[in-house]
């Protein structure tokens, strides 16, 4: 186990449903990150928190809400969703935010995913 | 940009033979790392290795460094069935929007 937990494990929605993805980490860490990961393409970066702020949006559309309530909790509401969304949602976690000028060795510690399939 | 792709897409092996695989990347980093996906699961990190390192082992594991071209390579040593699962990198410079992975090398060790 990494420490950060994820559910649900698999989700089924419809494209009109509104549901939540929630991810929680038992780790300390201050900053925390959502990715989206479908067949056969790389891994995409959907958001950054850092210290419950939201420091990255890749240009996520808005029917995925994010919402990072404290340092241990994100959550990921979806709305609204079409068919190509269907995928492996992966929260991850880092101890401070990787990147800042004395922060570039830490390493990302992922949850098991959430399967996501939208009919 | 994408800050690490891996290649090939796919490897097959016999159980006890040596696995290479290779990462690229486009602009320069502080450091790269390399994580290991089971099927269905999250990413698990295994190593990371420093832009002024050129090598770094860990167990059976050795990674490879060469900043001049920008690439990287990751060697498991005497592989087991166990070790069947994808393998990605991801180099940071200092940007969380960098952050980022490649499609991973999907490698199976036959037993």
């Amino acid at each position: 186990e990494t420490g950060v937990t994820q559910t649900p494990r698999h989700l089924v929605m419809g494209m009109t449903n509104k549901k939540s993805l929630k991810c929680e980490q038992h780790l300390g860490h201050n900053a925390m990150y959502w990715y989206k990961q479908s067949a056969k393409k790389p891994l995409e970066l959907m958001f950054v928190y850092n210290f419950k702020e939201q420091t990255e949006n890749n240009s996520v559309p808005s029917r995925f809400s994010p919402e990072c309530p404290n340092s241990s909790h994100l959550f990921l509401h979806l709305h609204t969703l079409q068919p190509e969304d269907s995928a492996l949602y992966l929260c991850a976690s880092s101890p401070k935010l990787v990147g800042g000028l004395s922060l570039l060795y830490e390493k990302l510690f992922f949850g098991s995913g959430t399967q996501l399939s939208v009919l | 940009s994408q800050q690490g792709e891996e290649d090939p897409q796919a490897l097959s092996i016999q159980e006890g033979e040596n696995a290479t695989m290779n990462c690229s990347y486009k602009t320069s980093i502080n450091n790269l790392q390399w994580y290991r996906q089971n099927s269905g699961r999250g990413l698990v990190h295994l190593i990371l290795i420093r832009s002024n390192e050129r090598e770094k082992h860990s167990g059976r594991l050795r990674v490879t460094l060469d900043t001049s071209k920008k690439s990287s390579s990751l060697l498991i040593t005497a592989s087991r069935a166990a070790d069947t699962a994808s393998y990605f990198c991801s180099g940071s410079s200092g940007s969380a929007r960098q952050l980022t992975f490649g499609s991973g090398t999907q490698l199976t060790v036959l037993p």
